[in-house]
């Protein structure tokens, strides 16, 4: 199958601190990754898509200088979350779609961040 | 764009009974419909998908039926377990959009025992 792994799995900050996250497609080449992000009881927002080897494309709304994205390898996409704040608290999901004409998605186990 | 709309919001199940949710999208050119399944706390696992020249798909106790006419998609699940409490999200993607999924709301299923 399909694995997509996240680290952290939890962390902690503070306030001001920056906090980067490793979305890493284990099996497969990802030419496509994914970050989303999802509030308690609500479906995922998508964040920004990321492709190998080219800049992130961001959706509206998303802040580009906030949440740093870099997509240096097939298997590798990371998101930084520069000086984070409370209300940046959140779970945040990775995807990576396989290389090729192939829709299908395989997500990481999140990454639960809580800034104090 | 694409809008995909998911109900019911909530599904409570007896046991052993089957359980049905649908979705419904407006944009015609979508032409992939997956299914996920997230438990809490972790990230959405892919339980089935169907393609638009498919009508049905069917594995194990999961199955999809896709009507491309009225433009909706279900996801049917027989013989309910307990282990099949979860929440269950539908999207819809199409190849021009980079693949995006976009998102139906959720149904939250509980299987009583």
């Amino acid at each position: 199958g399909a694995v997509v792994s996240q680290h952290p799995s939890r962390v902690i900050c503070k306030s001001g601190t920056s906090v980067k996250i490793e979305c890493r497609s284990l099996d497969f080449q990802a030419t496509t990754m994914f970050w989303y992000r999802q509030f308690p009881k609500q479906s995922l927002m998508l964040m920004a898509t990321s492709n190998e080897g080219s800049k992130a494309t961001y959706e509206q709304g998303v802040e580009k200088d906030k949440f740093l994205i870099n997509h240096a390898s097939l298997t590798l996409s990371t998101l930084t979350v520069t000086s984070a704040h409370p209300e940046d608290s959140s779970f945040y999901i990775c995807s990576a779609r396989r290389g090729g004409v192939t829709d299908t998605q395989y997500f990481g186990p999140g990454t639960r961040l809580t800034v104090l | 764009g694409e809008n995909v709309e998911q109900h019911p919001s909530t599904l409570s199940v007896q046991e052993g009974d089957s359980a049905v949710i649908k979705c419904t999208y407006s944009d015609s050119a979508s032409n992939y419909f997956p299914w996920y399944k997230q438990e809490l706390g972790k990230g959405p696992q892919l339980i089935i998908d169907i393609r638009s020249n498919v009508g049905e798909k069917k594995d194990q106790r999961i199955a999809v039926t896709l009507n491309k006419t009225a433009k909706h998609f279900s996801l049917h699940i027989t013989e309910t377990q307990p282990e099949d409490s979860a929440v269950y999200f539908c999207a819809a993607s199409k190849q021009d959009s980079n693949y995006q999924l976009i998102w139906g709301a959720g149904t939250k299923l509980i299987i009583k025992p």
